[in-house]
């Protein structure tokens, strides 16, 4: 069954460094999404992506983050100068399109900033 | 920002019994919702969902009941199996206003004893 994979699983950065978390979605989706879940928190949106441009964010994804979908498989996020809250699981999820198709969610990447 | 809230944590149910897990909500403008299930170390995974224009439905096990006038909805799970035992997230968008974006709940830990 196809899956959405993240890399890399786990990712340590110090303070101020730039991240990219990447994420490959199910082929034939069409929307992709990153969230992600501060220990202890629930589940936060960031962003929604679709036919290469930003379709919505939330008030978390400010100027340090950006999304790109660089080539027809990847899907990334970027992270330019990380701070000690931005430590969490963050999850990439793609979705088909069709009016009942569900977000698939990755597994996840832990990013731990010290 | 409460817009869904799952008020148990925890629930530990007997093997072979129901499950009953129940959400929230506030938001009127939500109408879809969904349920995913989460294990440690895991990004979440679907389970069922239902469309505001119905009040039931069933997928196997699992069935979510939408009561649109409480905002209220619930996953029941029957017979509850060990592997059922995770942690279990109410979700919810408002589709019909073009909102992609899923708001989670606090989640609900389910502990099913052999």
């Amino acid at each position: 069954e196809p899956e959405v994979t993240q890399t890399p699983s786990h990712q340590v950065t110090q303070m101020g460094q730039e991240v990219i978390l990447r994420c490959v979605p199910i082929s034939n989706h069409l929307y992709f999404y990153w969230y992600r879940q501060i220990l202890g928190q629930k589940v936060e949106f960031l962003v929604s992506f679709y036919n290469n441009e930003i379709s919505e964010k939330s008030e978390i994804f400010d100027d340090q983050f950006s999304v790109e979908r660089p080539d027809g498989s990847n899907f990334t996020l970027k992270i330019r100068s990380t701070k000690l809250e931005d430590s969490a699981m963050y999850f990439c999820a793609s979705r088909r399109g069709g009016p009942e198709d569900e977000q698939y969610f990755g597994p996840g990447t832990r990013l731990t900033v010290t | 920002d409460q817009q869904v809230k799952q008020n148990s944590p925890s629930l530990s149910v007997q093997e072979g019994r129901i499950s009953i897990l129940n959400c929230d909500y506030t938001n009127s403008m939500f109408d879809y919702f969904l349920w995913y299930k989460k294990y440690p170390a895991e990004g979440p995974t679907f389970l069922i969902s239902i469309s505001s224009i119905k009040d039931k439905n069933e997928d196997g096990r699992f069935t979510v009941f939408l009561n649109k006038s409480a905002k209220h909805l619930s996953l029941h799970i029957v017979p509850s199996q060990p592997g059922d035992s995770a942690v279990y997230f109410c979700a919810a968008s408002a589709r019909d206003f073009g909102n992609e974006k899923l708001t989670f709940g606090t989640g609900t830990r389910l502990t099913i004893i052999p």
